[in-house]
């Protein structure tokens, strides 16, 4: 069975530092791809960086990027030089099936940025 | 603009009490779907559906109901409500395939009394 595993409950981080959000994964599946979403405390769900399991280069977009590594099953999101609006939860989360679109999400990190 | 909406945003209601809660995405997406979301359980999908009149269970799917009428449309029926399900729920939708970003509704918090 697929699963996602987020240990980080809760991490604090200074503004302005960089912070790193742990993900592992588990699947049989030979192709997958890893999704990282944000959630503020307004409630909605943001999309902020993908990965394919095919990809070689991590991905990144903007402050946000993916460290991935595929013989650990790990992919970690990294944010940098982090902002007081960075606080949130975030997610990680694992698509399903390659013909589906179910999401498969882990239990999230809190994190909160200090001024 | 593309989105994903649902309404209402919040509700409260009684054990017993039939609610729908309504869900429609304005990109023409096959495929659509709803979560939970728990304090330390994540996102669980409730029910999903891949094209009109084609709709299958989820891992949480006791409690609730679906129909997909229309390609746009996807309501989550709950026929009787009871406490347990008090939780913030997403109605989602996505492209079949290949490596999709998949949109969120902005969530509806529900509280069953």
């Amino acid at each position: 069975a697929q699963k996602i595993t987020q240990t980080q409950p809760g991490m604090f981080v200074q503004e302005k530092e960089a912070v790193t959000l742990d993900c592992t994964y588990d699947t049989s599946d030979q192709s997958y791809g890893l999704f990282w979403y944000k959630q503020p405390s307004s409630g909605e769900m943001i999309f902020l960086i993908y990965q394919g399991s095919y990809d070689e280069q991590n991905a990144t977009e903007g402050r946000y990027s993916l460290n991935f590594q595929k013989a650990r099953k790990s992919a970690n999101l990294v944010i940098s030089a982090s902002q007081l609006g960075d606080s949130a939860m975030y997610f990680c989360a694992m698509k399903g099936a390659p013909q589906g679109g179910k999401l498969i999400f882990g239990q999230g990190t809190e994190l909160s940025v200090k001024p | 603009e593309a989105q994903v909406t649902q309404n209402p945003r919040y509700l409260i209601t009684v054990t017993g009490k039939k609610l729908t809660v309504t869900c429609s995405q304005n990109m023409n997406h096959e495929y659509m779907s709803w979560y939970r979301q728990d304090p330390g359980l994540g996102l669980r999908q409730i029910y999903y559906s891949m094209n009109v009149e084609v709709t299958d269970k989820g891992d949480v799917p006791e409690g609730y109901k679906v129909s997909r009428k229309e390609k746009r449309n996807f309501p989550l029926i709950l026929e009787s409500p009871s406490p347990n399900q008090t939780s913030l729920y997403f109605c989602a939708s996505t492209v079949i395939g290949g490596d999709n970003e998949q949109f969120f509704g902005p969530g509806t918090r529900l509280t069953v009394l």
